[in-house]
């Protein structure tokens, strides 16, 4: 059973700073990895895709993988309000179907 | 343009009816999964029609029966559901391409079960 760990937070940083958002998952095949934001009562959006250990940049985000310690995380740069959501680590089990492993989602609160 | 529809966006029923949930994408994709989303949990995996086979989650009940009527359009045909079956259900598909797929959701149906 693979599994994607996250803490809950909620993370609160200032407006301007830096969010980092980590998760560590249990399967060690695992290839593929994402990260999705969901605003409340909204459904999850697709921010960053990563595959290959290092970091992966677009925009504000930046996405690191490394599979030898069996991490993921990103960091979102000058944050925002509107960043303000449930963000949700997920891999993708290739032994079902490539279905969607999530972690419990890490709660950010951007502070004006 | 990676749109998936869902309808309708909300659903109130009682557990006696019958309804279908319908998702549709035109973006060619090979696989379309159905999610189940309860209150600040993350989505769990019902169903996943890939190249038009069927893997289930066994642990979800009979009364939820999926559909896949061509490669565009996937149904949840619900019957006698529980209240606690209400929860957000999330439609997602993807390109079905081994390794590297990349799901893109729904906005979504919001059920609730009376």
């Amino acid at each position: 059973q693979k599994e994607v760990e996250q803490n809950s937070g909620p993370l609160s940083v200032p407006e301007g700073a830096i969010a980092s958002l980590n998760c560590t998952y249990s399967d060690r095949v695992s290839q593929s990895f994402f990260w999705y934001r969901q605003y409340s009562g909204k459904s999850p959006e697709l921010i960053m895709s990563i595959y290959s250990n290092g970091d992966k940049e677009d925009g504000r985000f930046t996405a690191q993988l490394n599979k030898a310690s069996q991490y993921v995380s990103l960091l979102i740069r000058d944050s925002q309000p509107s960043d303000s959501a449930t963000y949700l680590c997920a891999l993708s089990d290739m032994e079902y179907g490539n279905k969607l492993v999530f972690g419990a989602g890490t709660i950010l609160r951007v502070k004006s | 343009d990676t749109e998936v529809t869902q309808t309708p966006k909300h659903l109130v029923m009682g557990m006696t009816n019958k309804k279908s949930l319908k998702c549709e994408q035109h973006m060619g994709h090979r696989a379309m999964y159905w999610y189940k989303q309860k209150a600040k949990k993350p989505p769990e995996l019902m169903f996943v029609y890939s190249y038009e086979k069927l893997s289930i989650n066994e642990s979800v009940p009979s009364r939820f029966s999926p559909e896949c009527p061509n490669s565009s359009l996937l149904n949840l045909h619900l019957h006698a559901l529980q209240p606690e079956d209400s929860a957000l259900y999330l439609c997602a598909s993807s390109p079905g391409s081994r390794g590297t797929d990349t799901q893109y959701f729904g906005p979504g149906t919001r059920l609730t079960v009376l």
